[in-house]
């Protein structure tokens, strides 16, 4: 079975204060690792995919990185804005794209 | 524009009452479904359609219903055997043959009394 354990459970940041959000999962096979950002009483955001060990991307100040056991996002002098809650999930194959998702970790960043 | 749709918004329902949340999309994706989310939980996976006429149980499908008449539209029916109802319920659909990103509606949120 599927598991993805996010952490820590929430996050206070000053602005300005860089850190990383990690994401650690145990599939069988990993066919994408997907970052959402999640506004309070919205739907998730798409961020990110990545596919294979290795891999970065980057949207502004964040930026997403892959091993073969987890995932981090880092966040780059964050600012007010980017308080959310962000979420991972990843895609263990198959064609119906059933994504297994975290508990999410909530960002909170102070002026 | 392109995305989903969901409605309504906010639901308040008497217990022992069915409730049909609706969720339509103009995306032209083939594979839609349904999560519930709890405070402090993940999301779960309720009910997916890859194809019209065609869905199949998510993780926690007892107590919903679900149809696909139509590719635009994947309707969620919370019937009175769900022990727990309230919740927020979130809709995402998908293009076949794509990455596998889910692009997700606004939500609903149901609350029963």
């Amino acid at each position: 079975e599927d598991q993805v354990t996010q952490s820590p459970e929430a996050l206070r940041l000053q602005e300005g204060e860089s850190s990383s959000l990690n994401c650690s999962y145990t599939v069988s096979g990993l066919r994408g690792l997907f970052w959402y950002r999640q506004d309070p009483g919205k739907g998730p955001e798409f961020l990110f995919t990545l596919y294979s060990a290795g891999e970065e991307k980057e949207k502004e100040r964040l930026k997403a990185t892959l091993t073969k056991k987890e995932s981090f996002l880092h966040i780059t002098a964050p600012k007010p804005e980017d308080s959310a809650t962000y979420l991972c999930a990843v895609n263990s194959g198959g064609s119906n794209y059933k994504l297994t998702f975290g508990k999410g970790t909530l960002l909170t960043v102070n002026p | 524009d392109g995305g989903i749709t969901q409605s309504p918004k906010y639901l308040f329902r008497k217990e022992g009452q069915n409730v049909t949340l609706s969720c339509e999309q103009n995306l032209n994706h083939d594979a839609m479904y349904w999560y519930r989310q709890d405070p402090g939980q993940g999301l779960r996976l309720i009910y997916y359609s890859q194809i019209v006429n065609d869905f199949q149980k998510g993780d926690i499908a007892e107590g919903y219903s679900v149809s696909r008449e139509k590719k635009e539209s994947f309707p969620l029916t919370v019937t009175s055997a769900q022990k727990n109802p309230t919740a927020f319920y979130l809709c995402a659909s998908t293009r076949q043959g794509g990455s596998g990103e889910l692009f997700f509606g606004e939500g609903s949120r149901l609350t029963v009394l």
